[in-house]
């Protein structure tokens, strides 16, 4: 049991490059979320999905995409990376309906310098 | 929307000495209050979590007390050991029994257990 397993781990990109940041959980998990944390900031939510085929904005949408065509797998998408993204990106999971009232679990995260 | 302030940024505390970190929110229909440990190049990990419906909750050396009236919670570790240095986050969602109601993060807490 994986848990939920993050790819790359780390990742230099140009600005204007595009990258797709990579989360797949093994739990069955319904709830998938992206955050991303900031020195000072703690974690702000970016995307989230509460199944496959429904995805919806968090706090911090602006230049991400994302996905989900299967329950394991939520990736995240950048389309034209900005400095502005360096950042370290988390990827969440938890089961039922509300992934806001249920534990969180969460990857190692992908630390990603934009240059 | 709501809005998590955390307290201190940093403490630090003689090994066997207890440590306590306060958080408040700002809405009132809050009614899940997470606490997660984040280890150095890992991602958070849910250590302690309660609802509304609960004043206080332990699990060994770690106690989560709630406050619905003033709009603040607490983590209290008692009896602190080496391995208890980690940022601490704390969070706080409105679950509607709906949709994906989010979690708002505070900023952190860097706990440091001075040997």
């Amino acid at each position: 049991n994986a848990g939920v397993t993050q790819t790359p781990k780390f990742q230099v990109l140009k600005t204007g490059q595009s990258m797709t940041l990579q989360c797949a959980q093994d739990m069955n998990h319904e709830y998938m979320s992206w955050y991303r944390q900031d020195p000072g900031m703690g974690l702000r939510l970016i995307h989230y999905s509460v199944g496959a085929g429904i995805t919806d904005q968090g706090e911090v949408p602006n230049g991400y995409n994302v996905s989900r065509s299967t329950t394991e797998d939520f990736p995240l998408r950048l389309l034209s990376a900005a400095p502005s993204q360096t950042s370290v990106y988390f990827c969440a999971s938890s089961p039922g309906h509300s992934y806001g009232n249920q534990p969180q679990h969460f990857g190692d995260g992908t630390r990603l310098s934009i240059l | 929307g709501e809005n998590v302030e955390q307290h201190p940024s940093t403490l630090s505390v003689q090994e066997g000495d207890s440590a306590v970190i306060k958080c408040t929110y700002s809405d009132s229909a809050s009614n899940y209050f997470p606490w997660y440990k984040q280890e150095l190049g890992k991602g958070p990990q849910l250590i302690i979590d309660i609802r509304s419906n609960v004043g206080e909750k332990k699990d060994q050396r770690i106690a989560v007390t709630l406050n619905k009236t003033a709009k603040h919670f607490s983590l209290h570790i008692t009896e602190t050991q080496p391995e208890d240095s980690a940022v601490y986050f704390c969070a706080a969602s409105i679950y509607s029994g709906g949709g994906a109601d989010g979690l708002t993060f505070g900023k952190g807490t860097h706990l440091i257990i001075q040997p």
